[in-house]
């Protein structure tokens, strides 16, 4: 049990579908993240929230909407996207905002997405 | 464009064995490395943070080195055990206002009994 929870596991969709992604930790973080995982490409850091607010967005593509409505729940919602979207996505929450690795983080186990 | 590569992409080795691995970034201005352990299908766990004014960090059977100069750092395994099988990812974080690390593409590590 890691305290952050990640669903769903796996996803399977479309690429006209709309769907989403949902992260939860009851840590009592103040700051969660988003990565992608591809098998093309090293693993990279997406979005950044602290207290909820937005402090990066990695140039990531506008198909992908992040919401984060409390510091305990991250979303990635995703729209029209595209066959090499398919990748590992994983969440991570630190106590505060990770400034470079001195706050550790703690993943969830991630949800594997599959684009069609 | 900060890039990180890490040598070798596979390993397998008995148990027992002490392990190098090797992460190499190509712009040596960095904050700090850290070394992340993640196991099929789950996250990623830290392992050892270096800060760019150390040169090692160690924790039980790990040991981190990191040579800013030359753009290199090696994990040390000692007395590998099957426990240990995992992928072994390093990421460096950059100076300044911006802090989006660069991560490896990893070492997939397997010990074999």
């Amino acid at each position: 049990e890691t305290g952050v929870t990640q669903t769903p596991r796996h996803l399977v969709m479309g690429m006209t579908n709309k769907k989403s992604l949902k992260c939860e930790q009851h840590l009592g973080h103040n700051a969660m993240y988003w990565y992608k995982q591809s098998a093309k490409k090293p693993l990279e850091l997406m979005f950044v929230y602290n207290f909820k607010e937005q402090t990066e967005n990695n140039s990531v593509p506008s198909r992908f909407s992040p919401e984060c409505p409390n510091s305990s729940h991250l979303f990635l919602h995703l729209h029209t996207l595209q066959p090499e979207d398919s990748a590992l996505y994983l969440c991570a929450s630190s106590q505060e905002l990770w400034d470079r690795g001195n706050q550790p983080q703690h993943f969830g186990d991630g949800t594997r997405l599959s684009i069609l | 464009k900060q890039e990180v590569t890490q040598i070798p992409a596979a390993l397998s080795v008995p148990e027992g064995e002490n392990l190098v691995l090797n992460c190499s970034f190509t712009d040596s201005a960095i904050y700090n490395l850290q070394w992340f352990r993640q196991d099929p299908g789950k996250g990623l766990t830290s392992l050892l943070l270096i800060q760019s004014s150390q040169r090692e960090q160690t924790s039980g059977r790990l040991n981190a080195s990191l040579d800013k100069s030359s753009g290199r750092s090696t994990l040390y395994i000692a007395a590998s055990q099957p426990g240990d099988s995992a992928t072994y990812l390093c990421a460096v974080t950059p100076p300044g206002g911006s802090y989006i690390p660069t991560f490896g593409r990893g070492t997939s590590l397997i010990v074999h009994p």
